[in-house]
């Protein structure tokens, strides 16, 4: 079976500029997740999903993220306008189910965004 | 609030070694699931092994196993007969049971050595 697909692989852009980040999570998959991973740490929980609505978005930085998943498939991650410290890979992941039994997420390749 | 930690950032060991990793947590739960987690360089993440925490037996995964002390609040990882493709970094995660939510550790980055 076809993998979390993400793109793009690598952006950088200028601090005050924005971008947006695509995932389509694996055919079937209910739950999607958007995580941060900051070079030498351990991804971060930003976002969640089940189906389209939003389950989890108590970290994500509301005022200059948002997130979309529209028809319960792909979904987009958007930073407006970034900060130096936004500067991280951001992964996404999908899982079958959401009801906390533990389920494997499958995480994307991630994308790599490089604030100057 | 849970809390993972891995005390050891950097590893190296001879290819066909045996290497634990050490975790440990903190968590008032009873229930709750621990992972371990792979990243290999510029490559996608992917679950190496899985343990319940009602489970009194630890996990294995082929070469792949670990020491799950339940009252310690430990979870290491041990891989035996390394292969030079297990050079990744490697993340301790938690989950309580009926929460979705993964917490991470920092990761150790374990180098292989031919």
């Amino acid at each position: 079976e076809a993998g979390v697909a993400q793109s793009p692989r690598y952006k950088i852009i200028e601090k005050r500029q924005s971008v947006a980040f695509w995932c389509n999570p694996i055919s079937g998959h209910a739950t999607l997740y958007w995580y941060q991973q900051i070079l030498g740490q351990g991804p971060k929980l930003l976002i969640q999903f089940q189906n389209n609505g939003v389950v989890d978005d108590s970290q994500l930085p509301k005022d200059r993220f948002s997130a979309e998943r529209l028809k319960g498939v792909d979904s987009t991650l958007k930073i407006q306008p970034a900060k130096l410290e936004d500067s991280a890979v951001y992964l996404c992941a999908s899982s079958l189910e959401q009801n906390g039994m533990g389920y494997e997420q499958y995480f994307g390749p991630g994308t790599r965004l490089t604030v100057t | 609030a849970q809390t993972v930690t891995q005390s050891q950032p950097e590893m190296s060991v001879q290819e066909a070694e045996t290497v634990t990793l050490s975790c440990t947590y903190d968590t008032s739960e009873n229930n709750y699931y621990l992972f371990w987690y792979k990243q290999p360089p510029s490559r996608q993440m992917i679950l190496v092994i899985r343990q319940e925490a009602y489970k009194q037996q630890n996990a294995t995964e082929n070469r792949f196993s670990v020491n799950f002390q339940k009252a310690a609040k430990s979870f290491s990882l041990k891989i035996s007969d390394s292969q030079l493709g297990d050079t990744a970094m490697y993340f301790c995660a938690f989950m309580k049971l009926r929460d979705d939510k993964i917490i991470f550790g920092k990761g150790t980055r374990l180098h292989i050595l031919p």
